[in-house]
């Protein structure tokens, strides 16, 4: 399967604690996006990479929260001092390289914050 | 600022009838619009995409309807199947995010009875 695939798939964690996702992309793929889910909403827009450059942030993603995509390749989401407002459905989304490449996404990562 | 909205949050279709699911928008510098289908458990799946400079394209049972005076765009399944059944949500893109971010729609679910 050479889809798009995260990691984990599922986290509980303390409000307080640090956690870390991780997105492997379609390897032919340029661009990579993250997107948060909460119950009865659509995805929202985290932040995007075009290889391994981080081009834009939304105004949702606090200090806490910090992306990154060496290389180009896999990319890590990682959340600082958890808050139980931060529990979501985090995911990913890889394109070729153009605005209107379709993004593929991930089956996600579910946070909850106790 | 909601810019996506789907107004309708479910839908009940027979097996076999047309589906019809509504979206409208906010902002006219929209020029990109995508459907996703997501089961549970699962990442959004692209279906069916349409540009600003056509108001209809068609996919097999798929067809993607644009109305832009009315900033107004739905998604047609002919013939419903059971298999059908999951959440559909509408993405939009374009002008100052020219670069491929999407925003969704909160989501319609769908369930195709027999």
């Amino acid at each position: 399967d050479t889809g798009v695939s995260q990691n984990p798939r599922h986290k509980i964690t303390k409000r307080g604690q640090n956690v870390t996702f991780r997105c492997d992309p379609i390897s032919e793929h340029n661009r990579l996006y993250w997107y948060r889910q909460t119950l009865g909403q659509g995805p929202e827009f985290l932040t995007y990479f075009q290889n391994e450059a981080q081009l834009e942030k939304s105004r949702l993603l606090s200090d806490r929260f910090s992306a990154e995509r060496p290389k180009g390749s896999f990319s890590t989401l990682e959340i600082q001092r958890t808050e139980q407002g931060d529990s979501a459905m985090y995911l990913c989304a890889s394109s070729l390289g153009g605005p209107r490449d379709t993004q593929y996404f991930g089956p996600g990562t579910r946070l909850t914050v106790l | 600022d909601q810019q996506v909205k789907q107004n309708s949050p479910s839908l009940s279709v027979q097996e076999g009838r047309i589906s019809i699911l509504n979206c409208d928008y906010t902002n006219s510098m929209f020029d990109y619009f995508l459907w996703y289908k997501k089961y549970p458990a699962e990442g959004p799946t692209f279906l069916i995409s349409i540009s600003s400079i056509k108001d209809k394209n068609e996919d097999g049972r798929f067809t993607v309807f644009l109305n832009k005076s009315a900033k107004h765009l739905s998604l047609h399944i002919v013939p419903s199947q059971p298999g059908d059944s999951a959440v559909y949500f509408c993405a939009a893109s374009g002008g100052t995010d020219s670069w491929g971010k999407l925003q969704f729609g909160a989501g319609t679910q769908v369930v195709v009875t027999p």
